[in-house]
């Protein structure tokens, strides 16, 4: 066990919609990681917070968005579901440099 | 820009034997590289890492290996076990502080 929880463990939903994921970090960490791993592009950076700020983003569509909360929890929002969105979707924190990771959410677009 | 590549999208061992996981990096800038475990239906698990001042790395039943001349980093598993079988992903630490992973090997071991 990583710390870390992310809920819903599964998510299915039609395309056009908009969902939630949800993550705790491990107690004390203050960046939050998100990832999308699917299976033709593997495992992708989309954004990092820390502390409740944006820190950096990567291949975030703009169709999808983030936030932090002052507890340190994080969001990520997706809308504007397509087929192409079905995907793991994982969270991870750390302190300083290892990341640990969460057990993901699987999200299925039909 | 940062990429990295496997080898083998595949690996099959015997159980005892030792496993080599191979992995290239292209961004010669990379100062920190690490290896991650993702058994079935669970996150990524870290297993080890190295920075780019040492060439190798050892842990528990695992050693690193970092070629930065050719751009190179191995993960050996030594006398593998049926509960090593899982997917490795090598990742080195982007310019973001993001993780940038390969595309992973998966490990069968036979009994």
């Amino acid at each position: 066990d990583s710390g870390v929880t992310q809920t819903p463990k599964h998510l299915i939903t039609a395309t056009g919609q908009r969902v939630t994921l949800r993550c705790s970090p491990r107690s004390g960490d203050l960046s939050v990681y998100w990832y999308q791993q699917s299976l033709d592009q593997g495992l992708q950076f989309l954004i990092q917070y820390y502390n409740g700020e944006e820190r950096a983003k990567g291949n975030i569509l703009e169709r999808f968005s983030a936030q932090q909360f002052p507890d340190l929890h994080s969001e990520l929002n997706l809308s504007s579901l397509e087929l192409g969105d079905s995907a793991l979707y994982f969270c991870a924190s750390s302190a300083t440099g290892e990341q640990f990771f969460g057990p993901g959410t699987r999200l299925t677009v039909l | 820009g940062e990429s990295v590549g496997l080898h083998l999208p595949t690996l099959s061992v015997q159980e005892g034997d030792n496993s080599i996981i191979n992995c290239a990096y292209s961004n010669s800038a990379s100062d920190y590289f690490i290896w991650y475990k993702q058994e079935s239906g669970k996150g990524p698990q870290f297993i080890i890492d190295i920075r780019s001042n040492m060439d190798k790395r050892q842990g528990q039943r695992v050693t690193v290996l970092l070629n930065k001349t050719v751009k190179h980093l191995s993960l050996q598993i030594a006398a593998t076990q049926p509960g090593d079988s899982a997917v490795y992903f090598c990742a080195l630490g982007g310019s973001q502080g993001n993780l940038i992973f390969g595309k992973g090997t998966k490990l069968s071991v036979k009994p």
